[in-house]
């Protein structure tokens, strides 16, 4: 079963603090995203990432970026938190290429900034 | 960027009855993947069902069924014998043959009434 892991399940932040919030996989995976997830809105993509240090942005990539060092993990970050990034942030992971394979969530992060 | 429509905010089902919950499409494309995912309320999101464009046939998974019309760009899911552990927001999400990205809908909300 693939596993999809992110660091946190709540977490509370202050306006104006860097928040670094934390994906890893455990099934050789090429492609992995992050999304963040609001009532009516649906799932948004912030950014994805199809290999080791490559990234391409996604529908509303601003006030982040990611880091993904190594292929297992992705990293969200918040430069600088402001309270409409309070949202529950959701990971996922899938293969490449042209399958028409599923992607796999993480649990997600619920993350406040006040 | 494709869209995808989920015109039902809310839908509630009695228990052992059958739901329909709708899902329509924008694409110019013509091979593409098409998905239900399910979230329980606090938990992670899992794949229900998918459906490959070039099949004519409707996915079926137990429970699980799909009208999928290409040519209206119509892709419902029918859960027919409801049941408790049913209650969940489910998202439709569209992804193309040759590409890395997700689309989903803004979600349904689906009571199921003991």
């Amino acid at each position: 079963d693939v596993k999809v892991t992110q660091s946190s399940r709540y977490l509370v932040k202050r306006t104006g603090e860097k928040v670094f919030l934390e994906c890893v996989q455990d099934m050789d995976h090429e492609n992995m995203f992050w999304y963040r997830q609001d009532p009516g809105l649906g799932l948004r993509l912030i950014y994805f990432s199809y290999d080791v240090k490559m990234k391409e942005k996604g529908d509303i990539p601003e006030g982040y970026s990611v880091s993904r060092e190594k292929k297992e993990r992705f990293s969200l970050i918040l430069e600088s938190a402001s309270t409409n990034q309070t949202s529950m942030y959701l990971c996922a992971t899938g293969e490449g290429g042209k399958k028409s394979n599923e992607q796999y969530f993480g649990p997600g992060t619920r993350l406040t900034v006040t | 960027a494709q869209t995808v429509t989920q015109s039902q905010p809310e839908m509630s089902v009695q228990e052992a009855e059958t739901v329909t919950l709708s899902c329509t499409y924008d694409t110019s494309e013509s091979d593409y993947y098409l998905f239900w995912y399910k979230q329980p309320p606090s938990r992670q999101m899992i794949l229900v069902i998918r459906q490959e464009a070039y099949k004519q046939q409707n996915a079926t998974e137990n429970r699980f069924s799909v009208n999928f019309q290409k040519a209206a760009k119509s892709f419902s899911l029918k859960i027919s014998d409801s049941q408790l552990g049913d209650a969940a927001m489910y998202f439709c999400a569209y992804r193309s043959y040759t590409g890395n990205q997700f689309y989903f809908g803004t979600g349904t909300s689906l009571t199921v009434i003991p």
